[in-house]
This record gives C-alpha cells, sequence and structure tokens, in this order.
C-alpha cells in the first residue's frame, strides 16, 4: 500500500516568514495530492490539491509543488500569519479511487508573532 | 463544498459497548469514508461506505469491531463495537464532492472517550 512520509513533524516561524513542510510518497500509481489544515479542536480543511499532470499550483500565499520522478510533494506558505498556526497534513491517492487517502503524520506549524 | 453532518460530537463509552456515530451528507456527495484520528496522530482510513452493500475495509479494520452501513446515497453510520480504551479516537466520516471535481471534505468528527 501507500506510505506517506511528511517532514518536519514541528516548524516554527516568526510572522511574515515563508514555511515549507516536505512529503514523500510511495505508489508510483498515486497522482492525487491534498493537504488539509486542522486546527486545534476541528475538523481538518482541504486548503489545496494538485493533481500528477501538473508541477506547481498557487492560491494566494499557498503553493504546492510535485516532482513525479522524486516521488514527493511541498507545501510553501509565504508570508507567514498567526492565524496559519494549526497542524498541517499532506496525503496521496489515485484518481480511480478519490477519497481513499493515505495520510502523512502532520506538521505542527506555529507562526510566532 | 459539500455539507456533512456527523453525530454524537462526542461520547464517553464504559468498556465492552458499542457507539454507533451517525453521518448525514447532502445530494453532491458521491461517495463517503469513515477515517479514524488517534490522539496527537494522523488521519487512517477505515472504510468506504457503499450505498446498498458492505462496506469496503482497509488492512486492519475488520466489519465485526466496525460495522458500517450506507442505506442511501446520503446517510452513513459507523459502529465501533466492543470498544476498549485502545479504541478511543476522533471518528470521521467524509465525503468526496462531485461539485468540487471530487474533493474530499470531512464531517466534524466524533471523540470517542472509552473508560
Amino acid at each position: 500500500g501507500e506510505n506517506v512520509e511528511q517532514h518536519p513533524s514541528t516548524l516554527s516561524v516568526q510572522e511574515g516568514d515563508s514555511a515549507v513542510i516536505k512529503c514523500t510518497y510511495s505508489d508510483s500509481a498515486s497522482n492525487y495530492f491534498p493537504w488539509y489544515k486542522q486546527e486545534l479542536g476541528k475538523r481538518p480543511q482541504l486548503i489545496i490539491d494538485i493533481r500528477s499532470n501538473v508541477g506547481e499550483k498557487k492560491d494566494q500565499r499557498i503553493a504546492v509543488t510535485l516532482n513525479k520522478t522524486a516521488k514527493h510533494f511541498s507545501l510553501h506558505i509565504t508570508e507567514t500569519q498567526p492565524e496559519d498556526s494549526a497542524v498541517y497534513f499532506c496525503a496521496a491517492g489515485r484518481g480511480s479511487t478519490l477519497g481513499r487517502l493515505y495520510f502523512g503524520r502532520g506538521t505542527q506549524l506555529t507562526v510566532w508573532p | 463544498s459539500a455539507v456533512i453532518s456527523q453525530k454524537p460530537s462526542r461520547d464517553i463509552c464504559q468498556r465492552g459497548t458499542s457507539l454507533t456515530i451517525q453521518c448525514q451528507v447532502d445530494s453532491q456527495v458521491t461517495m463517503m469514508f469513515w477515517y479514524r484520528q488517534q490522539p496527537g496522530q494522523s488521519l487512517t482510513l477505515i472504510a468506504t461506505a457503499n450505498q446498498g452493500s458492505e462496506a469496503t475495509y482497509e488492512s486492519g479494520f475488520v466489519i465485526d469491531k466496525f460495522p458500517i452501513s450506507r442505506p442511501n446515497l446520503t446517510f452513513s453510520t459507523l459502529t465501533v463495537s466492543n470498544m476498549s480504551p485502545e479504541d478511543s479516537s476522533i471518528y470521521l466520516c467524509s465525503g468526496r464532492d462531485g461539485s468540487t471535481n471530487e474533493k474530499l471534505f470531512f464531517g466534524s468528527g466524533t471523540q470517542l472517550s472509552v473508560l
């Protein structure tokens, strides 16, 4: 089955700095890579996703890059704000069975004012 | 995005008992799934809830322990049977949203504590 590794497990940055979270996956058939943000006591919220026919995708301060050859993908948050503080999860899945996602262990991001 | 409602939001149960969690989704959801999130951990897929037939379970999860029903397109239940303290987790219902290119959205979760 799919195995998703995520690093770092914790990340502290100063407000305004950038944050980068990296994930690797094992199943070459995976072609869908979403990122979720989970605030304490809340449900995971989808913040951005990318499919394997695209190398990069941006949405305002958030971007995701994908390297299919190396089987890794990354989340980039620029101009971080205290409200970006949360746990971020990467995941991998196949287009044919979207919804069956395999998650990384999460990154606790703390943004200090 | 899809609307996914889940109840109860939390419960405290005794060892050996069972709890049934209900999930209601809106009509744009095409597929439903159940995930577990153990304390401070990641999300693990339990099973795909199939309408009108037996759920499809992931490795490590069995029907006797986690029976799942989906009698119609918009409703599903997950039962945690013969509970032990190791079952203390957050259980999350999720759905693929056909109106947003099949993105996966989560319900608010059920926080289960087993004493």
